[in-house]
């Protein structure tokens, strides 16, 4: 166990649909990274909040938002959902802003059928 | 835009072999170097990482490689065992950016699998 929680850890949902992904982070860690694992590509990188501020953004669709709570713990909302955004979905938390160490969550795997 | 180009995208090696994965990188002012290992259906964890004031630091069987002049580095897993099967990403952390804030740049992955 990481100590990063990612709820559901599978999910299934048709086209068009909105789903929430959530995560725990690391007790402790105040920055949490919203990645896209899909099969033909590597990781990336959607979205970085700390501290409940957005603090980065990367490929992340404007389908997408995400948001950090006062408890530290994150959402990642995808509206209008597409075939093409099957994917792992994984959440990463780390103590700062430094880059050092990022711990990750086992992932949400979303199927979009 | 790659930052970060790693090679091989697979790597099938003998057990009790060495496997070894590239990275290259481009932006001269990263200031630190991880490897991520992942396996089927878990996140990517922290295996071992560098800076760029060394030449080398090894951790048990992983040891890291890093050649400032030429902007490379590579993960050298010796003695690889069918547990070692999973696969490695290489990745490069930007200097503070005016916000205080670090990016972590992400090779493309290798894939790795230990025959027994």
């Amino acid at each position: 166990d990481s100590g990063v929680t990612q709820t559901p850890k599978h999910l299934i949902t048709a086209t068009g649909q909105r789903v929430t992904l959530r995560c725990s982070p690391r007790s402790g860690d105040l920055s949490v990274y919203w990645y896209q694992q899909s099969l033909d590509q590597g990781l990336q990188f959607l979205i970085q909040y700390y501290n409940g501020e957005e603090r980065a953004k990367g490929n992340i669709l404007e389908r997408f938002s995400a948001q950090q709570f006062p408890d530290l713990h994150s959402e990642l909302n995808l509206s209008s959902l597409e075939l093409g955004d099957s994917a792992l979905y994984f959440c990463a938390s780390s103590v700062d802003l430094q880059g050092y160490g990022y711990t990750f969550g086992s992932g949400t795997r979303l199927t979009v059928v | 835009q790659q930052q970060v180009k790693q090679s091989p995208q697979s790597l099938i090696v003998q057990k009790g072999g060495i496997s070894i994965i590239n990275c290259a990188y481009e932006n001269t002012a990263f200031d630190y170097f991880p490897w991520y290992q992942q396996f089927p259906g878990k996140g990517p964890a922290l295996l071992i990482a560098i800076r760029p004031d060394v030449s080398e630091k090894k951790e048990g069987r992983f040891t890291i490689s890093f050649n400032k002049s030429a902007k490379q580095f590579s993960l050298h897993i010796m003695d690889s065992q069918p547990g070692d099967s999973a696969t490695y990403f290489c990745a490069a952390v930007t200097p503070l950016n005016a916000g205080n804030n670090r990016k972590l740049i992400w090779g493309l992955g290798t894939s790795l699998a230990v025959n027994p």
